[in-house]
């Protein structure tokens, strides 16, 4: 069974990067059906999706934070990773990461399963 | 504001049922599949419902979904206090993407 676990710095400085990997267990990135995602929760407030990344290389972000977003994919370590630029206190949230079973015959999927989440805080 | 409407919170008694709604647009429910997902605060989100009323393993089938135009519904049927919990609506929107409703906060009376 897949399991995802996300590590990272929990403190971030306004105007610098966020930086975060997700680690995959018992499973490979590489599995063609998996778009591996990256969501997050501020505090009180819902799911916001950040982007996804398929093994090849191939990303879609949300259109707004894509001018902030990067997502990679390690293939050698089984792990994949969130860059978020410019930081500020709005972007203070817990960062999860997930797998997107993607449905080629609808075009669209569903997150399953996802980590455990970590809180990230953009404080000086 | 989420592109997805849910209420803010429900709350029934044990063993009763509550339903929770999703409202949304051509641009996203009308068009395309819809997942729910149970969160309680400190865990990992877990799926409950893909493709607008399909259960992974594991799921009982006190837990249904059902979709109609732009709008889809989550229904939970003889609740139990371990079901309070955030619930979320999720389907891909033509313009934006990945999309969530706010959540809805469950409690079991």
């Amino acid at each position: 069974q897949v399991q995802l676990q996300e590590s990272g710095p929990g403190l971030v400085k306004p105007s610098e990067t966020l930086s975060l990997t997700c680690t995959v267990s018992g499973g490979s990135v590489s599995s063609g059906s998996n778009y591996w995602s990256w969501i997050r929760q501020p505090p009180g407030k819902g799911l916001e999706w950040i982007g996804y990344i398929y093994y090849s290389g191939s990303t879609n972000y949300n259109p707004s934070l894509k001018s902030r977003v990067t997502i990679s994919v390690d293939t050698s370590k089984n792990q994949f990773s969130l860059r978020l630029s410019s930081v500020t206190a709005a972007d203070t949230a817990v960062y999860y990461c997930a797998s997107l079973q993607f449905e080629y015959s609808s075009g669209w999927g569903w997150f399953d399963p996802w980590g455990q989440g970590t809180l990230v805080t953009v404080s000086s | 504001q989420s592109v997805l409407t849910q209420p803010p919170s429900v709350s029934a008694a044990p063993g009763q049922k509550v339903t929770i709604s999703c409202s949304g647009s051509s641009s996203n429910i009308g068009n395309n599949y819809v997942s729910w997902y149970q969160h309680l605060p400190g865990t990992a989100p877990k799926l409950l419902i893909y493709d607008n009323n399909k259960r992974p393993s594991g799921i009982p089938d006190r837990f249904s979904g059902s979709k109609s135009g732009t709008s889809a519904t989550l229904g939970i049927t003889g609740l139990q206090t371990g079901d309070e919990a955030d619930y979320y609506c999720g389907t891909w929107d033509s313009s934006l993407g990945v999309v969530f409703g706010g959540g809805t906060k469950l409690t079991v009376l």
